[in-house]
């Protein structure tokens, strides 16, 4: 059974503060994607990443994978209010099939 | 046109209607999804067309049906449904596999209600 999980699940952090979020996975993949999701809304793709090794920065937040721990991570630098909502990290199996993490609820507090 | 528009944006519906919701999408993908999340969940995968015929069905009851009318459209069916299905039904579109880098492009969501 594929499994896709995300650390913390949830996570309340300071402004101005750093944390990781970790996304492990069971199967093989290689390549991950990274969404956010505000409450009540779509899905907005933040990362795509499509090799081992790849590393992605876009602002605050900074994503890598490593394929051969099957782990992802999404880093957040000095954060802000702004970034406060669910990021979900998303395998691709057998081509085209996402399978969505467990989500981490993120609140960034002033 | 880089969307992918879903219809309507919220539903509620009695367990005896017959409903249906409506995406679309004009960027030539030929990959169509159909997700289901529930709150503070993600979303679960339902059904995959390809080239406009069903390749995934995630073991989804019977009371949703899908179908593909042509590649722009996809329609998600809805009959005698429980309260429980009420949820935020998310459509996707992407390139095939094989085709160039690609990644979901995900509509607004229909948010369904079911009394």
């Amino acid at each position: 059974e594929l499994k896709v999980e995300q650390n913390p699940l949830f996570l309340s952090m300071q402004e101005g503060k750093n944390y990781t979020i970790y996304c492990n996975y069971s199967t093989t993949s290689d390549r991950l994607y990274w969404y956010r999701q505000d409450p009540g809304k779509s899905l907005e793709s933040l990362f795509v990443l499509l090799s081992n090794g790849a590393v992605k920065q876009e602002g605050r937040l900074m994503a890598s994978l490593d394929t051969k721990a099957r782990l992802s991570t999404l880093h957040i630098t000095a954060a802000v209010h702004d970034l406060s909502a669910t990021y979900f990290c998303a395998v691709v199996v057998a081509g085209n099939q996402f399978y969505f993490g467990t989500g981490t609820s993120l609140t960034v507090i002033p | 046109d880089t969307e992918v528009t879903q219809t309507p944006k919220h539903l509620v519906m009695g367990m005896t209607n017959k409903k249906s919701l409506k995406c679309e999408q004009h960027m030539g993908h030929r990959a169509m999804y159909w997700y289901k999340q529930k709150a503070k969940k993600p979303p679960e995968l339902m059904f995959v067309y390809s080239y406009e015929k069903l390749s995934i069905n995630e073991s989804v009851p019977s009371r949703f049906s899908p179908e593909c009318p042509n590649s722009s459209l996809l329609n998600l069916h809805l009959h005698a449904l429980q309260p429980e299905d009420s949820a935020l039904y998310l459509c996707a579109s992407s390139q095939i596999p094989g085709q160039g880098t690609y990644g979901y492009t995900f509509g607004s969501g229909t948010r369904l209600t079911v009394v």
